[in-house]
């Protein structure tokens, strides 16, 4: 059973650049959700999408966007980086339903100058 | 937005000690409640995703209990040991939307 993996494990970019975060699903597993956890907060929802398609989104501004592709790998991007979007981006692979656990990458830490 | 608490923030004890901490969630329209384990340079690990109020779960040292009337959940530790180092997540999960919304957490550090 492969786990999920996230890439890059870190990233430093620019204030009004663009930036993808990629993630592999675990096996078997049809749906994605992407969380931003900022320094002394909890993990905070980004957007989930399952079979292609978004299925929820949290309190983010448009330019976080994503896509998830037909093997449920999936990206992130974020469009006109702002300094406050430094944090850990955490993608999490699952079962849909919010009874079925969540099963987390390492997470990409992203900074921005 | 849903108000998820996790209480205390931290917590230090020394090995052998029993500790348990809260995470508080609104008592209405409750679907899920999910607990985490999140080690230092590791991704968070499901421990329990609890469904039915009166829920009891156990692994190993560590149980978790559920009251979604009056809207909490206890994590407990029995004996803890320096492995269990790390900060403990929990998610409520509304009906109709599904998605885990988390609290802050609580950091333990288990002293030898």
């Amino acid at each position: 059973e492969t786990g999920v993996t996230q890439s890059p494990t870190h990233l430093i970019k620019t204030r009004g650049q663009q930036v993808t975060l990629r993630c592999s699903s675990q096996s078997g597993h049809n749906t994605v959700s992407w969380y931003q956890q900022a320094l002394g907060q909890g993990p905070q929802f980004i957007f989930q999408y399952y079979r292609e398609e978004e299925n929820g989104r949290g309190n983010f501004p448009p330019r976080f966007s994503g896509l998830q592709f037909p093997n449920y790998s999936s990206e992130l991007n974020v469009n006109a980086l702002e300094l406050d979007d430094s944090a850990l981006y955490l993608c999490a692979s699952s079962h849909l339903g919010g009874d079925s656990p969540l099963h987390f990458g390492n997470g990409t830490r992203l900074t921005v100058t | 937005i849903l108000n998820v608490e996790q209480s205390p923030q931290s917590l230090h004890v020394q090995e052998g000690d029993s500790t348990n901490f809260t995470c508080s969630f609104p008592s209405s329209n409750f679907y899920a409640l999910h607990w985490y384990r999140w080690e230092t340079a590791k991704s968070p690990e499901a421990l329990f995703v609890m469904t039915l109020n009166g829920d009891e779960k156990k692994k190993g040292r560590i149980s978790a209990t559920l009251n979604t009337k009056e809207g909490y959940s206890y994590l407990y530790i029995k004996g803890s040991q320096p492995e269990d180092s790390a900060t403990y997540l929990c998610a409520f999960v509304a009906g109709g939307s599904y998605i885990p919304t988390f609290g802050r957490g609580t950091s333990l550090i288990v002293h030898p």
